[in-house]
């Protein structure tokens, strides 16, 4: 029963290096989400998976591309971060998009210097 | 853990206490409604959910109320334990084609033994 899981849990990178972050789900859903979380702003949205084969931008999809590799993963990629991309990212899946509670991994902390 | 908390309400209570927490959310359309509790360290966990054809709903120590008329939602914690402290928030989903949740800001909950 291990819900969602992302990989890594911590990550520090200088300015302009790249990056993919991890994230599968057990739960046979078929959405999936990348969020960003700082302080003060709550959790906002950056890319999802509606279902298998294909995405959508969210709120803050700049700087940020994603891979909805099968069912059960769905990765983040920074191609070149920056300062402004430190944050907490939280990957969540649910059932469908509309009307559905989303579950969420434990995040991964992420320092761009 | 992470600064998650940074410049949201507080609430503080006695351990054995009711609690309360209120959100104000932004589209009369929504007609969905999931409230979160986030521990310190730890990714958003799913408390509860309401459709907006209800307007009360209970679970285990945990009601939600729904006011569509002031487009206000409650949550409210009955006997409220140490382990209860933690960041609340809502979410709305908003129907659609591109149907997503849109999160709350968020309440600290801090509870005294």
């Amino acid at each position: 029963n291990a819900g969602v899981t992302q990989t890594p849990k911590f990550q520090v990178l200088k300015t302009g290096q790249s990056m993919t972050l991890q994230c599968a789900q057990d739960m046979n859903h078929n959405s999936m989400y990348w969020y960003r979380q700082d302080p003060g702003m709550g959790l906002r949205l950056i890319y999802y998976s509606a279902s298998e084969g294909t995405t959508d931008k969210g709120e803050v999809p700049n700087g940020y591309n994603v891979s909805r590799l099968n069912k059960r993963e769905f990765s983040l990629r920074l191609e070149s971060a920056a300062p402004s991309q430190t944050s907490v990212y939280f990957c969540a899946s649910s059932r469908d998009t509309s009307n559905q509670p989303q579950h969420f991994g434990d995040g991964t902390r992420l320092s761009i210097l | 853990g992470e600064s998650v908390g940074l410049h949201l309400p507080t609430l503080s209570v006695q351990e054995g206490d009711n609690s309360i927490i209120n959100c104000a959310y932004s589209n009369s359309a929504s007609d969905y409604f999931i409230w979160y509790k986030q521990e310190s360290g730890k990714g958003p966990q799913f408390i509860i959910d309401i459709r907006s054809n209800m307007d009360k709903r209970q679970g285990q120590r945990v009601t939600v109320l729904l006011n569509k008329t002031v487009k206000h939602l409650s949550l409210q914690i009955a006997a409220t334990q140490p382990g209860d402290s933690a960041v609340y928030f809502c979410a709305e989903n908003s129907p659609g084609e591109r149907s997503t949740l849109t999160f709350g800001k968020g309440t600290m909950l801090l509870v005294s033994p």
